[in-house]
């Protein structure tokens, strides 16, 4: 069965600063996709950046990119320029063969003045 | 815009209650899915339905069942409800795409927080 795991339960950035979330994962499957997930206090869960295992160039979303390192199983999101607005739970998940998402336990962000 | 709409965002129950969480979608998606949110547990799956009246267990399907009967709708049912089900209730669905193969952004509700007394 896959895994995800994301070990820093809480961190903190500054506005302006770079952050750094990490993700690792497990699996067997050659052909899968990687996402990281925001959900805003008391708000839906939206998509931030999605990567695809067979692309080796690394997905990139305005402020969001990711580091991608397949064979360490890894999925890293740096986002840049932190805004009050990326305050949130940060989920990675991994999806394979099947449509259905194994998520991480999520890491809560807090962007501070 | 996908919308994705869940019945009530805040739900009090009493223990041995049936309880029913109605999740709809309006981009004819084929992919509907039941999560539940616990601190520190991240989002695990309960059940997810690929077509209407079709329906595959997730990784924790005990205490729960589902009903899809018509595609845009995926109600999920608490036969008794029980203290240990208390929880954040997420759906969500997908688009299955033209190989069928996973990769499909999914798309959340605004969540139902279900409370058992």
């Amino acid at each position: 069965a896959q895994t995800v795991t994301q070990s820093q339960p809480e961190m903190s950035v500054q506005e302006a600063e770079t952050v750094t979330l990490s993700c690792t994962y497990d699996t067997s499957e050659s052909n899968y996709y990687l996402f990281w997930y925001k959900q805003p206090p008391s708000r839906q869960m939206i998509l931030v950046i999605r990567q695809e295992a067979y692309k080796q160039q690394n997905a990139t979303e305005n402020r969001f990119s990711v580091n991608f390192q397949k064979a360490a199983k890894s999925f890293s999101l740096k986002i840049s320029d932190s805004q009050l607005g990326d305050t949130a739970m940060y989920f990675c998940a991994y999806t394979g063969t099947a449509s259905k998402l194994t998520f991480g336990t999520g890491t809560r962000l807090q962007v501070t003045l | 815009d996908v919308k994705v709409t869940q019945s009530s965002r805040y739900l009090v129950k009493r223990t041995g209650e049936k309880v029913f969480l109605e999740c709809v979608q309006d981009m004819d998606h084929e992919n509907m899915f039941w999560y539940r949110q616990d601190p520190g547990l991240g989002l695990r799956l309960i059940y997810f339905s690929y077509d209407v009246k079709m329906k595959e267990k997730g990784d924790i399907p005990e205490g729960y069942s589902v009903s899809r009967e018509k595609k845009e709708r995926f109600s999920l049912i608490l036969e008794s409800a029980s203290t240990n089900q208390t929880s954040m209730y997420l759906c969500a669905s997908s688009s299955r795409g033209l190989a069928g193969v996973g990769g499909h952004e999914q798309f959340f509700g605004p969540g139902t927080r279900l409370t058992v007394l």
